[in-house]
């Protein structure tokens, strides 16, 4: 199965500041079939399901803010926070979708400096 | 609006099964297939299994395989998670969500049903 490493594990933060994290894959997760790379980046808030922030890479989720970004191909990928706030606090997990079974990365706890 | 309603919590005895279900509202039920993820006691997430909308194909993780079955009554637009022979590292947070390939991640997901296994 494909093992996604996720860095830094923990990370904390200025509120207003930037934020990077980064995911590398085991393998390349771009498919040729179709052309789309198959990495996810979902945030689990405190409490709560986890929720949906990109997909393919660095297409945004419906209502997700416009700081969030996320780029990379192959094996290497990034999330990026242009300004950190504070509802911004919680679990980061890079997932991957190309091939079963999928797994998930094992989460960056973002919190307020 | 899309939403996912997940039933309620459930207590079991080790060696008992327990069928969580997720019914969906708010779209075309066989658009979209479901994944289902389970979060242990302060643990990351792991991934359980997929399910399509239309046909009802299912991959399972290989470490539940024989224990998990994961089915969809396209009637009452319900995704059901069957698992047995529970034992208490089963005990989790387990969250279904709508599965919608390439064309958009799992993008919505249920409120989660926290299943607690003892002795």
């Amino acid at each position: 199965e494909i093992v996604l490493t996720q860095t830094p594990l923990s990370l904390p933060v200025t509120p207003g500041e930037p934020a990077s994290i980064s995911c590398r894959a085991s393998q390349s997760l771009f498919d040729s079939d179709d052309g789309n790379t198959y990495l996810d980046w979902y945030l689990q808030k405190p409490g709560q399901s986890p929720q949906l922030l990109t997909y393919t890479v660095s297409h945004r989720a419906s209502g997700v803010p416009d700081r969030f970004s996320g780029s990379g191909s192959g094996t290497d990928f990034t999330l990026k926070i242009s300004r950190v706030e504070a509802e911004d606090v919680g679990v980061y997990y890079c997932m991957q979708r190309i091939e079963f079974p999928y797994t998930f990365g094992q989460g960056t706890r973002l919190e307020m400096k | 609006q899309v939403q996912l309603v997940q039933s309620g919590a459930e207590v079991k005895k080790t060696g008992t099964a327990v069928k969580i279900s997720c019914k969906a509202s708010g779209y075309t039920f066989t658009s979209a297939g479901f994944t289902w993820v389970r979060q242990a006691p302060g643990q990351g997430l792991e991934w359980m299994g997929w399910i399509s909308g239309n046909y009802g194909n299912t991959q399972y993780a290989q470490r539940l395989q024989g224990r998990v079955t994961m089915s969809t009554d396209r009637t009452t637009r319900t995704a059901y998670m069957e698992l047995r022979s529970l034992r208490s590292d089963d005990t989790a947070v387990y969250f279904c969500g709508r599965d919608r390939g390439a064309a958009g991640g799992i993008d919505y997901w249920g409120q989660g049903t926290l299943v607690t296994v003892s002795s």
